[in-house]
This record gives C-alpha cells, sequence and structure tokens, in this order.
C-alpha cells in the first residue's frame, strides 16, 4: 500500500517568516495529495490540493509544489502569521480495492513565533 | 456553511465496556469515512462507506469494532469490548462522490480508555 513520510515532525520560524514541509509517497499511481491543518481538540481542515495533472498551486500565502518523478510534495507558507501555528498533514491518494484512499503523512507541529 | 457533526466530542469508559460514536455527514455526501487519529501520528481509515454500503473495512479490527450505515446517511462506530490501546480521536469525514474530491472532517470524538 501506499506510504507517506513528512518531515520536519517540528518547526519553528519568526513571524513574517517563510516556512516549508516536505512529503514523499510512494505509489506512483497516487494522482490526488491534499494538505490539511489541525488545530488544537479540531478536526483537519483542508487548506490546500493538488492533482498530479498540475506542478504547482498556489492561495494567497500558501502554496503546494508536486514532483511526480521524485515522488515528493510540499507546502510553502509566506509571510507567516500566530494563526499559522497548528498541525499540518500531507496526505496521498492511491486506488485501495477499487475505491480511492487517502494515506496521511505524520504530521508537523508548526510554531510562529511573535 | 455545512458542517460534519460527531458525538460525543469526549468519552471517558473503563476497558471492557461498549462505547459508540455517532456521525452526521455533510447533507449529500454520499461517502463516509470513520478514522482513528493516535496522538502523535495522522488519521489512520478504518472503514469507507458509500452510501450504506462498506467499500473498505480493511483496517477495521473486526472482533471488537462494528460500524453500520444503516440508511446510507448518518452512521454509528461501536467498540466492544473497549481495550486501553483504543485510547484515541475518532474521526469522521464525508465526501460527495468519495473519487478524489475533498474530504470534509467533522471535529472528532475524544475517547479515553482507563
Amino acid at each position: 500500500g501506499e506510504n507517506v513520510e513528512q518531515h520536519p515532525s517540528t518547526l519553528s520560524v519568526q513571524e513574517g517568516d517563510s516556512a516549508v514541509i516536505k512529503c514523499t509517497y510512494s505509489d506512483s499511481a497516487s494522482n490526488y495529495f491534499p494538505w490539511y491543518k489541525q488545530e488544537l481538540g479540531k478536526g483537519p481542515q483542508l487548506i490546500i490540493d493538488i492533482r498530479s495533472n498540475v506542478g504547482e498551486k498556489k492561495d494567497q500565502r500558501i502554496a503546494v509544489t508536486l514532483n511526480k518523478t521524485a515522488k515528493h510534495f510540499s507546502l510553502h507558507i509566506t509571510e507567516t502569521q500566530p494563526e499559522d501555528s497548528a498541525v499540518y498533514f500531507c496526505a496521498a491518494s492511491s486506488i485501495n480495492f477499487g475505491n480511492e484512499k487517502l494515506t496521511f503523512g505524520t504530521g508537523t507541529r508548526l510554531t510562529i513565533i511573535p | 456553511e455545512a458542517e460534519v457533526a460527531q458525538s460525543p466530542r469526549y468519552k471517558i469508559t473503563e476497558k471492557s465496556q461498549a462505547v459508540a460514536f455517532w456521525c452526521d455527514p455533510i447533507s449529500g455526501h454520499a461517502t463516509l469515512y470513520w478514522y482513528r487519529q493516535i496522538l502523535g501520528q495522522g488519521p489512520e481509515l478504518l472503514v469507507q462507506f458509500q452510501d450504506e454500503s462498506v467499500v473498505d473495512d480493511s483496517q477495521l479490527p473486526k472482533d471488537r469494532f462494528s460500524a453500520e450505515r444503516l440508511k446510507g446517511v448518518d452512521s454509528t462506530l461501536k467498540i466492544q469490548p473497549a481495550e486501553l490501546g483504543d485510547s484515541a480521536m475518532y474521526l469522521c469525514a464525508s465526501s460527495l462522490t468519495g473519487n478524489t474530491d475533498t474530504q470534509y472532517f467533522g471535529p472528532g470524538t475524544r475517547l479515553t480508555v482507563l
């Protein structure tokens, strides 16, 4: 099955600086890569996603890049703000028993230092 | 904005007792997922429904866990008997079709087994 690795596990950046989180996946057939933000005591919320026919996608301060050849994708947050502090999860979608299945990374705890 | 509802938010039980969690997906969403999230890890799929049918329960410990979605709308996940290792966050998610479309998560149920 699919295996997703995520790095780093913790990341601290000064407010206003950029943050980058990286993920690798194992199943070359995976074609959908969402990123979720999880705040304390809440369920994960989708912040951005990318499909395999696109190399990069941007939404205001958040961007995601995908390298299908190397099987890795990254989340970039620019001009970080205190409200960006949370745990971020990457995921990759693969076919399992004929159905799409999301496999999540282990998460990155991002702390923005004021 | 429509949301996935879950109850209870918190549950404390003793080992060997039975527990049940309820999920109401976003109206019109055909696909419903139950995930387990152990502290410090990403969500792991337990069971996936397409309407009222189970399409993937390969990771569900069937000796003690059961899930149903009788009318293809809301769903119940049951554990009987609960074990210490079942302490985790149980997340419900739903999506429109289950085919690489966005999964929306509920707030989760935090289970503590004593």
